[in-house]
């Protein structure tokens, strides 16, 4: 099976830096997406890691290490918008596993 | 593109009663899935298909459960009977292929 364990929830002020860890546990395993929902929407993609590093999107980064099972999302320069959850996801073949998710908390 | 469209938006029923769910995938995404999300047990995948033919139900709650894709353009999820504990947020997403899902804006079932 799968398993992925993430922070329950970050608290932090506009402008700062957030990153979100998420350690996972499967085999046969392939790459690591991220998704964001704000409360009463729809999750919406973000990234996907299918090789080790950094993948940098604007303000969001991801990165994965896999000999590590471990990978995280970076947030930079908080906005109050990027207040939401946050969830990473691995797939085996075509099942998407989501972890718990992350709240995260923007203060002015 | 109008994304994936689901309805209704909100449903609310009384234990027993038949509910179904109805979710339009984006025109040319062949895999389309179901997942169900609650506090206790978060985003969980019911169903999945691809060109319309269901790949893997193992994650169907029960009997009570049943979903169907007849073409590439609409799929339901039906739930009959309902009970109180399928209260949940039930998400429709679909892909061409790959890691992207595109989800749609979710049904919010209470089942009263």
């Amino acid at each position: 099976g799968q398993s992925l364990e993430q922070p329950s929830e970050v608290t932090a002020v506009e402008g700062a830096i957030v990153q979100i860890n998420c350690t996972y546990q499967t085999s046969g395993f392939y790459g690591l997406s991220w998704y964001q929902q704000h409360d009463g929407g729809a999750p919406t993609f973000l990234s996907y890691n299918a090789l080790d590093g950094l993948e940098e999107t604007g303000r969001f980064s991801s990165f994965l290490s896999r000999s590590d099972s471990y990978g995280y999302l970076l947030l930079q320069e908080l906005q109050m918008k990027d207040s939401a959850s946050y969830f990473c996801a691995g797939a085996i073949d075509y099942k998407l596993s989501f972890g718990a998710g992350t709240t995260v908390t923007v203060r002015a | 593109d109008a994304g994936v469209i689901q309805s209704p938006r909100h449903e609310v029923t009384e234990m027993g009663q038949e509910v179904t769910l109805r979710c339009k995938p984006i025109s040319g995404h062949n895999s389309l899935f179901w997942y169900r999300q609650t506090m206790m047990r978060g985003l969980e995948l019911l169903i999945y298909f691809n060109n319309n033919v269901p790949i893997d139900d193992s994650g169907m709650p029960e009997d009570r459960f049943s979903a169907k894709m007849p073409n590439a353009s609409f799929s339901t999820l039906k739930i009959q009977p309902s009970e109180p504990r399928d209260s949940a947020v039930y998400f429709c997403a679909s892909t061409r292929g790959g890691e992207k899902l595109f989800f749609g804006s979710g049904t919010q079932l209470s089942v009263l």
